[in-house]
């Protein structure tokens, strides 16, 4: 079957930087993306790794490695705002098109 | 750029009616657009896929005669939940994406309670 697999929970101090691994096993491979979701909102779209390497957009990098199946999403200076709930998803071709196979998510909690 | 525009954000209707949500791409073509379906501190759950002016592809155990999905030009889709039932209740989000990238933009998500 298709997964990937992502801390449930993730606990960091405001500040401070964290990273959040997700690693999948699916069948086919186009690329890796992350997800913002804060509570009772949609996802918004964060950055994508098609190619190995670390990809960076100001505070929030993410990285990719297609030989080990993973990557990260790196916060650095990390604020209240941040916390969220946050989503690795893999595109991989599908029926129409292609198709993102979720992560289940990681919940960020900040603390002051 | 990428905006997507889904309508309503909320809606309270009771057991039997239809409900109508619509998810228009606001400055982009939208090739493709993704109904999703979320319970609370769940992960999205892909209901079905849809390309301009062709069938809507279905999830298994997703019943396509209940939701009907509808993409008749590139900047828009709607999905329709027939006789809607209070387990239909529920997050529903829209997405679309353009031909040959594989990122997906999100509507803000319409949250569905059914009386």
């Amino acid at each position: 079957g298709q997964s990937l697999e992502q801390p449930s929970e993730v606990t960091a101090v405001e500040g401070a930087i964290v990273q959040i691994n997700c690693t999948y096993q699916t069948s086919g491979f186009y690329g890796l993306s992350w997800y913002q979701q804060h509570d009772g909102g949609a996802p918004t779209f964060l950055s994508y790794n098609g190619l190995d390497g670390l990809e960076e957009t100001g505070r929030f990098s993410s990285f990719l490695s297609r030989s080990d199946s993973y990557g990260y999403l790196l916060l650095q200076e990390l604020q209240m705002k941040d916390s969220a709930s946050y989503f690795c998803a893999v595109s991989a071709p599908g029926d129409s098109n292609y198709q993102l196979i979720w992560g289940a998510g990681t919940k960020l909690i900040i603390k002051p | 750029g990428a905006v997507v525009s889904q309508h309503p954000s909320r809606v309270i209707c009771k057991s039997g009616t239809s409900v109508k949500i619509e998810c228009r791409s606001l400055d982009f073509q939208a090739t493709t657009m993704f109904w999703y379906r979320q319970f609370p501190k769940q992960s999205l759950m892909l209901m079905a896929t849809s390309n301009e002016g062709s069938k809507a592809t279905y999830e298994q155990g997703v019943e396509k005669d209940k939701f009907l999905i509808n993409h008749a030009s590139l900047t828009l889709s709607t999905l329709t939940v027939t006789s809607a039932h209070p387990e239909d209740s529920s997050f529903y989000i829209c997405s679309a994406s353009q031909l040959a990238k594989n990122i997906q933009y999100f509507g803000a998500g319409t949250r569905l309670s059914v009386l």
